[in-house]
């Protein structure tokens, strides 16, 4: 039974330009959502894809937005990129939303931007 | 606004002793609380869910216990070892996403 996966594990960029990362979810899990963590943070929360639509959203700006595929598996881009942006992305699948059910994270991928 | 706060921030200790980790939330309306590992540079790792009606969970040498009136809960772990070593996040799930604190670094030395 494969786990949370994502992809790239790294992924280098410069500022202005557009990332694409992308997850896919544990199976069985219909649920995505996505975490940013800065070095020596907690994450935090970013968004939440259902039912291929975004169920609830952080305080993150409008250059983060994404995408759920009917497979389940998402996107998260990231536009105009920022220095601050560099960060560890992390994905989390679960059992349908709103259920409160366990949150399963995959490895993450590591974003720098230069 | 909820928000999570984890003591000690950093943890040093030698092997075998017992320990306690500590996360306390300012808002006790939760659904459950996690506990999570996290290897340097890797994703998290689900250690123990506790939900909003529990008052605690065990997994081997990890004992975890909730106090939702008071927005508390311990992570106990018994007879450390070196492969402990890891930094300790504890996440509340609040209308069905995560609010995290920052985490305790915990490293068991030989």
């Amino acid at each position: 039974d494969a786990g949370v996966t994502q992809s790239p594990t790294h992924l280098i960029k410069t500022r202005g330009q557009q990332v694409t990362l992308r997850c896919s979810p544990k199976s069985g899990h219909d649920t995505v959502s996505w975490y940013q963590q800065a070095l020596g943070q907690g994450p935090q929360f970013i968004f939440q894809y259902y039912e291929e639509e975004e169920r609830q959203r952080g305080n993150f700006p409008d250059r983060f937005s994404g995408h759920q595929f009917p497979n389940y598996s998402s996107e998260l881009n990231v536009n105009a990129l920022l220095l601050g942006d560099s960060a560890l992305y992390l994905c989390a699948s679960s059992l349908t939303a709103g259920t409160s059910e366990t949150q399963y994270f995959g490895p993450g991928t590591r974003l720098l931007v230069l | 606004k909820q928000e999570v706060t984890q003591i000690p921030a950093a943890l040093s200790v030698p092997e075998g002793e017992n320990l306690v980790l500590n996360c306390s939330f300012t808002d006790s309306a939760i659904y459950n609380l996690q506990w999570f590992r996290q290897d340097p540079g890797k994703g998290l790792t689900s250690l123990l869910l506790i939900q909003s009606s529990q008052r605690e969970q065990t997994s081997g040498r990890l004992n975890a216990s909730l106090d939702k009136s008071s927005g508390r809960s311990t992570l106990y772990i018994a007879a450390s070892q070196p492969g402990d070593s890891a930094t300790y996040l504890c996440a509340v799930d609040n209308t069905d996403k995560l609010i995290f604190g920052t985490g305790t670094r915990l490293q068991v030395f030989p």
